[in-house]
């Protein structure tokens, strides 16, 4: 079958940096997503990671290793808005995007 | 720019009742279309899929079905709502390559009393 494992609950303090992991295993690969979801809103994209290495976008990076099924969000100089759920999901070899279950990230002062 | 919109936010409907949930992309030709459903404190569950007109791809075996008369349009729908449809209900759309990331319409929270 196919698996995305994510933390359920992270906590974190403001101006602090996180990181959030997520390991697959999928029927193929082409591809990992993150999304970031506030809490009764929609999904918005973060991330994009296809070859091996740290991608940075600001204060966000997202790093992936596809030999170990491995991938994970990093959130610097974390602020009260970062208080949101991150959905990992993976493209897999039939190009159907299989989704974790989310990590909730609470932020503290 | 490309948006996309979806309606109603909100909805509550008797057990046994119909439903038609409405979603418009503008801003881009041939998208594939997506519905999804997540339950609350869960990971989104793949409802649907289209990649262009009059072709819908179905994920889950249930009491809905969905259809795209309109390039831009996607129709999901149920003749008889059971109390396990409540959720909340997403729709996206993507460009034609699927590498490319998914974008989400606002949602409709759908309670089935």
């Amino acid at each position: 079958g196919q698996n995305i494992d994510q933390p359920t609950e992270m906590t974190a303090t403001e101006g602090a940096i996180v990181q959030i992991n997520c390991t697959y295993q999928t029927s193929g690969f082409n591809g990992l997503f993150w999304y970031q979801q506030h809490a009764g809103e929609a999904p918005t994209f973060l991330s994009y990671n296809v070859l091996d290495g740290l991608e940075e976008k600001g204060r966000f990076s997202s790093f992936l290793s596809r030999s170990k099924g491995y991938s994970y969000l990093l959130l610097k100089e974390l602020q009260m808005k970062d208080s949101a759920s991150y959905l990992c999901a993976v493209l897999d070899s039939n190009y159907q995007l299989i989704w974790g279950a989310g990590t909730k990230l609470i932020i503290k002062p | 720019s490309q948006t996309i919109h979806q309606w109603p936010a909100t909805l509550v409907q008797p057990v046994g009742s119909p439903l038609s949930l409405e979603c418009t992309v503008e801003g881009t030709s041939n998208p594939n279309l997506y519905w999804y459903r997540q339950a609350a404190g869960r990971g989104l569950q793949l409802l649907f899929y289209s990649v262009g007109i009059g072709q819908i791809s179905s994920e889950v075996p249930q009491n809905l079905s969905a259809s795209r008369p309109q390039d831009r349009q996607f129709i999901l729908s149920s003749k008889k709502l059971l109390l396990s449809d409540s959720g909340f209900y997403l729709c996206a759309w993507s460009g034609g390559e699927f590498h490319q990331p998914q974008h989400f319409g606002d949602g409709t929270r759908l309670s089935i009393l």
